[in-house]
């Protein structure tokens, strides 16, 4: 069945470091794939998405590139900040309006 | 506009108890998911609606849990003789038909003592 894998956190960065989160996908057909970002105390938002192979998703400074050839869908961005500090989730959707399929959570802790 | 809203927020139940979990979606959306995250973990997929109609299921962990959206708006998740296990925060999302975005909603974390 399809399923997401994303790397175990928690992952403490200093402020202006480089992220990256890696997130790998099984899926049948073309899924689309998406972040989304869970700060404390707060609901799931969508963080960014990409719905074919080769687009790149993007959202306050945050980048991922859907790689179909290695079904991966690495978060990156360039320089967090203390506020970026929050829960990650990688999901994909095996077809358009689908139910979505979660990884497990990566905990991102930007110290100043 | 109005996002996706869940009552209650939080929820105390005695092992045994019945409950109810309400979700409004954003307005038009036809769509309606039900999650349920455990601590630590993502969210794992319990029922999805089209309209009125309960279109999927198939992650409903057992009888115990039931969801309903009679006039194609408002969705209740109850469950049935609450059980330590069933203990997590209720996630629901809404989306326009076909759509790939989902809109959560804040959640309902229940514990069960």
């Amino acid at each position: 069945g399809n399923s997401v894998t994303q790397m175990e956190g928690p992952v403490t960065l200093s402020e202006e470091a480089f992220l990256t989160i890696n997130c790998t996908y099984t899926a049948t057909g073309y899924p689309s794939l998406f972040w989304y970002v869970q700060y404390p105390g707060e609901g799931l938002q969508l963080l960014l998405k990409a719905t074919k192979a080769d687009d790149k998703g993007s959202n306050k400074g945050f980048e991922a590139t859907y790689r179909k050839e290695t079904t991966s869908f690495h978060l990156e961005k360039g320089s967090v900040q203390v506020s970026d500090s929050a829960v990650y989730f990688c999901a994909l959707s095996d077809h358009q309006g689908g139910k979505l399929i979660f990884g497990q959570g990566t905990e991102l802790s930007v110290k100043p | 506009g109005a996002g996706v809203s869940q009552s209650p927020r939080y929820k105390v139940a005695k092992r045994g108890q019945d409950v109810a979990l309400r979700c409004d979606p954003i307005s038009g959306h036809v769509s309606l998911f039900w999650y349920q995250q455990a601590l630590g973990q993502g969210p794992e997929f319990l029922t999805y609606f089209q309209n009125e109609a309960q279109l999927d299921k198939s992650g409903l962990p057992s009888d115990r849990f039931f969801a309903e959206r009679p006039e194609g708006s408002v969705s209740t998740l109850k469950i049935q003789r609450t059980q330590q296990e069933d203990s997590a925060v209720y996630l629901c999302a809404s989306s326009p038909l076909g759509r790939p975005t989902q809109y959560f909603g804040p959640g309902t974390r229940l514990t069960v003592l």
